[in-house]
Formats: structure tokens, sequence, C-alpha cells
């Protein structure tokens, strides 16, 4: 079952709009939510988090926000720039204690058109 | 400062070979995670070693094993690969008992044939 779903695989935008990430979540014990960013042949980039005490957080072009009610979280990028181009993963933890995998979901492609 | 160093890059094996993979984490890290992402899929968690002991374990079989050496690096070892075991084999560090400060390595992709 998957815990963590980015439910669309690929999302296209032009260089300078905001691209819109989404990600659900199914598990309430999930109290921690990050994003990462990968190229091909390589590993996930930490990009941005949020913990579940928040709703908001933002980092530069990167904004993350947190939906409890409604188990869902988004990351917008303003202004999307060609080097964006990469896979994105949402993961998600649940920080107990010391036992504190992640949960990925199956990550969305994002194309930014110049 | 190094990030999370892994060994080797790519690797070829046969099915029914045994395969070990190395981690040496970041600096400052005593947690190694390891992930296994097959090809279009998400990392998938292996399992967590702190302090020389396998702490947590996802939906792996025996088949696959780890260790993790008083300098903190980590071996992930596979027995018996499956044509199925090809993937790209992830290892992250963190800081003890957080997820806040995962570092990946830009992982060892495993070829069975």
């Amino acid at each position: 079952d998957q815990q963590v779903k980015q439910n669309s695989p690929s999302l296209s935008v032009q260089e300078g709009r905001i691209s819109i990430l989404n990600c659900d979540y199914t598990n309430s014990m999930f109290d921690y939510f990050l994003w990462y960013k990968k190229y091909p042949a390589e590993g996930p980039t930490f990009l941005i988090s949020i913990s579940s005490i928040k709703d908001k957080n933002e980092d530069g072009r990167f904004t993350v926000f947190l939906n409890k009610s409604a188990k869902h979280l988004s990351l917008h990028i303003v202004p999307s720039q060609p080097g964006d181009s990469a896979v994105y993963f949402c993961a998600a933890s649940s920080n107990t204690g010391a036992n504190s995998k992640l949960t990925f979901g199956k990550g969305i492609t994002l194309s930014v058109r110049p | 400062d190094a990030g999370v160093t892994q060994s080797p890059t790519h690797l070829i094996k046969t099915r029914g070979q045994q395969v070990t993979l190395r981690c040496s984490p970041k600096s400052g890290h005593d947690t190694v995670s390891w992930y296994q992402q097959a090809l279009g899929q998400e990392p998938q968690f292996i399992f967590q070693y702190y302090e020389e002991e396998e702490r947590q374990r996802g939906n792996f079989p025996d088949r696959f094993s780890g260790h993790q050496f008083p300098n903190y690096s980590s071996e992930l070892n596979v027995n018996a690969l499956l044509l199925g075991d090809s993937a790209l084999y992830l290892c992250a560090s963190s800081p003890t008992g957080s997820a806040y400060g995962y570092t990946f390595g830009s992982g060892t992709r495993l070829t069975v044939v």
C-alpha cells in the first residue's frame, strides 16, 4: 500500500512560471515531510522540509505547504528555471525516537521549458 | 567536506552470485541507511545501522544483510542474486536519530544478468 502518493507522473511548465508539485499521504503517524530533487544516476538531493507543526516553509524560490487535515502537501517553485528540470520526490517520516526511515512517493518529473 | 561516498559506482553480477556494496558516511554522521531504487520507482528502505547494529529493517528478505564498522562506514551484502535485485542502491547518512539531516550518496548501479 503506497503511503506517500504523487499521482501526477510528470509536469511541464514554462520558464519563469510557477511549478506546483503535489503529494498526498495516508499514514497519520507521519510528522515530517521532505522534498528531494534527483538527477539521473545521482542520489536524491535535499530541497526543503516541513514539520507537521507548521503549514508553510519557505527557502528562496521553494515553498512547501502542508494541509494536515487533507493529508496533502505541495511544493511551489517560483520562478521556475530550466535547471529545475529533474525528478522530485516527496518523502515522509515519523520521527519515533531513533527510527526515522523515509517513505518516498514515486516521484514527479518536472520539465521546465526555456 | 566530503559527502556520502559509495563504491563501486557500477557493478555487473550473475544470478546466484553475492555482492558487497560500500558506503562512507558524511563527516559527523553516525547513522547509515540503505535504500533500493528500481528503475522508474521510488527509493525503498532496506535497513538502518547505528552503533554497529541494525536498528530498523524494511520489507527485504534475509538475503540482504549489512554491517557497520566502528568508523561508521557500512556495507550492504546481497546473497543469491536475482534478476530483480538490479537497481540503484543508495546509501544515506544522518546524525543520530534524525530524518532531518539525511544526505544521500550517488549510489551503486547493480545489474544482475
